[in-house]
């Protein structure tokens, strides 16, 4: 099946600071998501963005759908950015199956 | 208010008994989605529904079980077969199965 991989596993930041989350992945997909984990574990849509790019305030993301991967910016970080990051994939030629990555922890520092 | 909305929050069953954990969701989604996470882990797909009265098995379907005789409503039972069965459940639904998932709250559920 497909494979995603992400990185860094683990980032910690300075308050203000920038940071780019990347996710791999191994094949052919027709829907990817970004969610954020927050510390209660609820899981909160960032991006459905199988391809192009979006921007939402100070995140952004970009898929380049053809070189399978997709990063994630997060720019002047705050502390409320804290949290689990995860990429979300469904392979183009799977009936429903959305399949997630290990995910990158992000701690913020004031 | 529309969303998903998954109970209890936590659950503590002894061994040997089987759970069942609630998905219920008024967005009018076909599709609904059953979610393993381990502590450190990502989310590993038990079981999936595209409409009602159909679902296929995930990549951790082995002690856990299914039904959706509405579309509304998607339990998810875990059963005294699965033999490591604290996690936190995530239950989740599209509008069908190819476009954007929402997920609920979570239930936490532990062994005692």
């Amino acid at each position: 099946g497909i494979q995603v991989e992400q990185s860094p596993p683990d980032l910690i930041l300075q308050e203000g600071a920038n940071s780019t989350l990347r996710c791999n992945f191994s094949d052919s997909v027709n829907n990817l998501q970004w969610f954020h984990q927050n510390p209660w574990g609820q899981l909160i849509n960032l991006f459905y963005i199988p391809s192009g790019t979006k921007q939402n305030g100070r995140l952004s993301a970009t898929t380049v759908a053809t070189e399978r991967y997709s990063l994630l910016y997060i720019s002047s970080s705050q502390t409320t950015d804290s949290g689990v990051y995860f990429c979300a994939v469904r392979g183009s030629g799977n009936t429903g199956k959305l399949i997630f990555g290990q995910g990158t922890t992000l701690q913020v520092k004031p | 208010d529309g969303g998903i909305t998954q109970s209890p929050k936590y659950l503590f069953r002894k061994e040997g008994q089987n759970v069942t954990l609630s998905c219920e969701q008024n967005l009018n989604h076909d599709a609904m989605y059953w979610y393993r996470q381990d502590p450190g882990q990502g989310l590993r797909l038990i079981y999936y529904s595209q409409i009602v009265n159909d679902f296929q098995k995930g990549d951790i379907a082995e002690g856990y079980s299914v039904s959706r005789e509405k579309k509304e409503s998607f339990p998810l039972t875990v059963t005294s077969a699965q033999k490591n069965p604290t996690a936190f459940y995530l239950c989740a639904s599209s509008v069908q199965a190819y476009t954007e998932a929402f997920f609920g709250q979570g239930t936490r559920l532990t062994v005692v």
